[in-house]
């Protein structure tokens, strides 16, 4: 298996563009997370799927943010318009929910977001 | 909301020292992960706790959680410069998984 697929690797655009960020999860995975992690804030998650449907959207910073799970293997998250802050890296990561506990996660190598 | 809260946010150590990092939820947990990411990397899943009190390791690194099983622990033995990253906790309860702030650890040869 490749693991978690993320692209483009590093994305540097405009503020005020749109960016979307893709991923690929892990085949058999049934919950997809985005997370977003800078210095100053840390890992911090953005979303959550089981089954691609949105469980937790709670971290989505707001209304410029969104994401979407359109099946088991593909997801995007849009960011617009795109503002300098949104600057970071954004990792996808997926997992098997087993029950109500979540088994490891695996991240993708990440997307780093540069908006000038 | 739960919380989880890690300390040191860092650490600087000699080489063959050792380190400790801790790890504390605001709820009782039904798991506990860690996990550590290189500089430049991503993060990878290292183990998972389940049990309160229990006790696991992986060569050098010791790995608890607390008998309340809100509280748990990474101690590394003779640190290496390949033990140099960010190591997080990450607080499992009902579908939730709430990672730590981290600590990032360097290790000077």
């Amino acid at each position: 298996d490749a693991g978690v697929i993320q692209s483009p690797r590093h994305e540097v655009t405009e503020m005020g563009q749109e960016v979307t960020l893709r991923c690929k999860p892990i085949s058999g995975h049934n919950s997809l997370f985005w997370y977003r992690q800078t210095m100053m804030r840390g890992l911090e998650l953005l979303i959550y799927f089981n089954n691609n449907v949105p469980i937790d959207d709670s971290g989505m910073p707001e209304d410029r943010f969104s994401a979407k799970m359109p099946n088991a293997s593909f997801s995007t998250l849009k960011i617009q318009p795109s503002e300098p802050r949104d600057s970071a890296v954004y990792f996808c990561a997926s997992s098997l929910l087993a029950g109500v506990s979540h088994n490891e996660q695996f991240f993708g190598p990440g997307t780093r977001l540069t908006v000038l | 909301g739960q919380q989880v809260m890690q300390i040191p946010q860092y650490q600087h150590v000699q080489e063959g020292e050792d380190f400790t990092t801790y790890c504390n939820s605001s709820t009782t947990l039904s798991n506990i992960q860690w996990y550590k990411q290189r500089p430049g990397g991503h993060p990878v899943f290292l183990i998972q706790l389940v049990k309160s009190g229990e006790v696991k390791k992986q060569k050098r690194l010791t790995f608890q959680f607390g008998e309340a099983k809100k509280n748990s622990s990474l101690h590394i033995t003779a640190t290496q410069t390949t033990d140099v990253g960010t190591y997080f906790c990450a607080g499992n309860r009902y579908s939730t998984l709430t990672f730590g702030k981290g600590t990032m650890l360097l290790v000077s040869p």
